[in-house]
């Protein structure tokens, strides 16, 4: 069974911090992805990943860099928090193998910036 | 880039009735067109996907059809139960490399006993 985790359920930070959300995976995929969650928007694309140390920007990088050291790691990074970024984050990943485009989803992180 | 758009934004039905929500995509290189269900408090989950070189697709009570030309597809719900309550999420991909997903915006399904 797919299991995507998330290193927080729930954050709080101020404006001007540097914030780390961190996602693990543990079925060896080869893709993994980062979106916001917001009411009425569905879910954004950030960053992605397809191998280690690869990353493409996603619909909404802006404000947001990504860092992948190891395949089964991906670590979401807020340089300089801002209230406008407080949302529910959520990780993904995916495989190029049988269950291809599939992606399975972390719990979330909800992220207040105060 | 892809744009999903997805209708309507809320749709409450009576249990046992049929429930239908439509997505509309812009880029014809999509291939690939997935539904999420998102309980309430829990993460996005597969339901049910259709890849363009079939029209329809059922499993169960759900299906899913695909209108390419007309850029299109929908997720049909038949026999609606309280469990069908949450938000669902249609999404398109061209398939290629990390098959990155465009969402549209989800539709909360409320379904009266």
């Amino acid at each position: 069974d797919v299991k995507v985790t998330q290193s927080s359920r729930y954050l709080v930070k101020r404006t001007g911090e540097k914030v780390f959300l961190e996602c693990v995976q543990d079925m060896d995929h080869e893709n993994m992805f980062w979106y916001r969650q917001d009411p009425g928007l569905g879910l954004r694309l950030i960053y992605f990943s397809y191998d280690v140390k690869m990353k493409e920007k996603g619909d909404i990088p802006e404000g947001y860099s990504v860092s992948r050291e190891k395949k089964e790691r991906f670590s979401l990074i807020l340089e300089s928090a801002s209230t406008n970024q407080t949302s529910m984050y959520l990780c993904a990943s995916s495989s190029t193998g049988t269950s291809r485009g599939e992606q399975f989803f972390g719990p979330g992180t909800r992220l207040t910036v105060l | 880039g892809e744009n999903v758009e997805q209708h309507p934004s809320t749709l409450s039905v009576q249990e046992g009735d049929s429930a239908v929500i439509k997505c509309t995509y812009s880029d014809s290189a999509s291939n690939y067109f997935p539904w999420y269900k998102q309980e309430l408090g829990k993460r996005p989950q597969l339901i049910i996907d259709i890849r363009s070189n079939v029209g329809e697709k059922k499993d169960q009570r759900i299906a899913v059809t695909l209108n390419k030309t007309a850029k299109h597809f929908s997720l049909h719900i038949t026999e609606t139960q309280p469990e069908d309550s949450a938000v669902y999420f249609c999404a398109a991909s061209d398939d290629q490399g990390a098959q990155k997903l465009v969402f549209g915006q989800g539709t909360r399904l409320t379904i009266n006993p």
